[in-house]
């Protein structure tokens, strides 16, 4: 079974500038999650969706930070105008449900940002 | 509000020594409890869980108890191994599917 996919592995970018993160979720996961690791700390949930829609983003920057999960399998990730303080590791994550009940969440090797 | 501590790290201990990484949780309710592993270079994988109060968590020779008198998780095991040096984070669940990580706690062994 292939697992979590994410692109790019590495990505270096000027504060300012944009950049969007791709995820590719385990085939047939309803639930994806965007996780933020900053280094030195635990995975931070920035959001999560249940198909395609949302179902807690209460920790995302809203003013520079946006997620999309279109036709509720892969999701993009986007930062614009980038800082240097999100300079981290971005996780994506999968489960079959998130809901009702607490199902394994699979992770993708992840997508570290620095921000110069 | 939901939150979980580890003892800070790094960690360095000798082959076949005994490991212990303390966690404490706070949460309302009954939240599921976990550890994570994150090997050099890898993503996170999942290690062991327990969902209820007394429960057991074990895979790969790692242990943890769920004791909710005392709130805590802590990660044992008796006889740890070069290639169990990773970072190590507890995490609870409580609502829904998110997962609330303590700050991780780095393990080095040394031959």
């Amino acid at each position: 079974e292939a697992g979590v996919a994410q692109s790019p592995r590495y990505k270096i970018i000027e504060k300012r500038q944009s950049v969007a993160f791709w995820c590719n979720p385990i085939s047939g996961h309803a639930t994806l999650y965007w996780y933020q690791q900053i280094l030195g700390q635990g995975p931070k949930l920035l959001i999560q969706f249940q198909n395609n829609g949302v179902v807690d983003d209460s920790q995302l920057p809203k003013d520079r930070f946006s997620a999309e999960r279109l036709k509720g399998v892969d999701s993009t990730l986007k930062i614009q105008p980038a800082k240097l303080e999100d300079s981290a590791v971005y996780l994506c994550a999968s489960s079959l449900a998130g809901i009702a009940g607490y199902n394994e969440q699979f992770f993708g090797p992840g997508t570290r940002l620095t921000v110069l | 509000g939901n939150s979980v501590t580890q003892m800070e790290g790094p960690v360095t201990l000798s082959e076949e020594a005994f490991l212990t990484i303390n966690c404490t949780y706070t949460a309302t309710g009954y939240p599921s409890l976990f550890w994570y592993v994150q090997y050099p270079g890898e993503g996170l994988q999942l290690l062991l869980k327990a969902t209820k109060a007394d429960d057991k968590g074990s895979n790969k020779g790692f242990e943890a108890t769920y004791r909710k008198e005392t709130t805590s998780f802590h990660l044992e095991k008796g006889s740890v191994q070069v290639s169990d040096s990773a970072v190590y984070f507890c995490a609870l669940n409580n609502q829904g599917g998110k997962l609330i990580f303590g700050q991780g706690t780095e393990l080095s062994v040394k031959p």
